[in-house]
């Protein structure tokens, strides 16, 4: 079974500039996490969808939104890019979606680097 | 709201050294632990779960047991080798409203494991 995949896995950009990152859950999972990964603020929760609907949303600014499709793929973007925004971001799928007992499955992160 | 607290480190120990990273919560209702781990340039993999009290999630010789009373969820390993050298994340699942499930993640342990 193959596991989450993110594309790309590195990303250079300029301050001012938008970007979109790519996440494939696990075949069968319906919901996708994503979280921002900083040396300074740790793993903070982005937003998670469910049956392409957005159920929870972190404290970021609205220059930060996803989406989700008919298949569970993912995406995020970011627009008008800030230099803060460079980091590690990674997207979880889980099998449901229910509170409580979720076992989340990450993919290995897209290094989003803002110069 | 929900939040995590874990020793931030770093530690380091000599091979088949005890290992002990404490780890306390606070959260509403009864969520489910959590411990993860990342290798360097990597994602976030599951270490071991707890999903209710006095549960002990175990996986590779590591252990660590849910204690509602104290709020705690320390993790332990007896023995540790040198691959066992990443970062260590405690998390807890809780339920943000709405069916929808977030990871609250601890600052995270660097663990060096030298031969």
């Amino acid at each position: 079974k193959a596991g989450v995949t993110q594309t790309p896995r590195y990303l250079i950009k300029t301050r001012g500039q938008q970007v979109t990152l790519s996440c494939s859950p696990i075949s069968g999972h319906r919901s996708v996490s994503w979280y921002q990964q900083t040396p300074g603020q740790g793993l903070q929760f982005l937003f998670e969808y469910f049956s392409e609907t957005q159920r929870n949303k972190g404290n970021f600014p609205g220059r930060f939104s996803g989406r989700q499709f008919s298949n569970s793929r993912s995406e995020m973007n970011v627009s008008t890019l800030e230099l803060g925004d460079s980091a590690l971001y990674l997207c979880a799928s889980s099998s449901f979606g229910g509170g409580g007992v979720t076992e989340a499955f990450f993919g290995q992160g897209t290094r989003l680097t803002v110069v | 709201g929900d939040s995590v607290t874990q020793m931030e480190g770093p530690v380091t120990l000599s091979e088949e050294a005890c290992l002990t990273i404490n780890c306390t919560y606070t959260a509403t209702g009864y969520p489910s632990l959590f411990w993860y781990v990342q290798y360097p340039g990597e994602g976030l993999q599951l270490l071991l779960k707890a999903t209710k009290a006095d549960d002990k999630g175990s996986n590779k010789g590591f252990e660590a047991t849910y204690r509602k009373e104290t709020t705690s969820f320390h993790l332990e390993k007896g023995s540790v080798q040198v691959s066992d050298s990443a970062v260590y994340f405690c998390a807890l699942s809780g339920d943000s409203g709405a069916g929808s499930y977030q990871l609250t993640f601890g600052k995270g342990t660097k663990l060096s494991v030298i031969p």
